[in-house]
């Protein structure tokens, strides 16, 4: 069964940045396409980016270009999503989530809380 | 940038009553790549639906789904009381993809 299991509660400062990790279990990182997903304190689900295998490249929504980067340690089976530049707006829940089954999102983290405040 | 509506915002039903979420595309969903998440207060979303129409293992068969190309329909036959939560409908033919706003069910 596949699982991804991320790392914990994250507070950081106002121009900082956050590294999350995602690490995949009963199965191998390689073999799946990795995307995260955020979701700001009542709010809707936000998708940031994830590879692409059609290209074989990452790919990252607009709104973030510049600002993430989303990197992969198959040596560990962990994927990380790294955020800079952050502002209280970034506060969220990042969830990493992939497609195992199915041609949509079925296997998602348990989220992780980054708290942005000075 | 397919923009995704879902409406109504909030849905207020009893349990035993049918609901009726829709979700309209800005543009038309490449081979109905859209699907229907559920999320519960603190837990991350879970996929009911894909491809439009086709439920995901273990999903009961009073959630279905319908639609193609601009407008997708999810459809809960009888509510349970597990069933109150919120529904984001989600297309992914297209990059970014993109969800939609959510529509929250509450018990009326």
């Amino acid at each position: 069964q596949v699982q991804l299991v991320q790392s914990g509660a994250e507070v950081k400062k106002p121009g900082a940045s956050v590294k999350v990790s995602c690490k995949v279990s009963g199965y191998t990182l390689t073999e799946l396409s990795m995307h995260w997903v955020r979701q700001a304190p009542g709010k809707g689900l936000e998708w940031m980016g994830g590879f692409d295998p059609e290209d074989g490249e990452t790919i990252y929504a607009q709104k973030f270009q510049g600002r993430v980067t989303m990197t992969e340690d198959t040596s560990t089976d962990t994927a990380y999503m790294e955020l800079s530049s952050l502002r209280s707006e970034d506060t969220a829940v990042y969830y990493c989530a992939t497609y195992f089954a199915y041609d949509a999102f079925d296997i998602w983290g348990q989220g992780t809380m980054v708290t942005v405040s000075s | 940038e397919i923009v995704l509506t879902q409406s109504p915002g909030t849905l207020s039903l009893s349990p035993g009553e049918r609901a009726t979420l829709s979700c309209r595309a800005s543009q038309s969903v490449s081979s109905s790549y859209l699907a229907w998440y559920q999320q519960k207060p603190g837990q991350a979303p879970r996929l009911l639906i894909y491809g439009a129409s086709s439920r995901a293992t273990g999903i009961p068969d009073r959630f279905s789904g319908s639609g193609s190309g601009t407008d997708f329909t999810l459809t809960i036959s009888r509510l349970e009381p597990e069933d109150f939560a919120v529904y984001y409908c989600q297309q992914y033919g297209s990059s970014p993809g993109t969800f939609g706003g959510g529509t929250k069910v509450e018990i009326k």
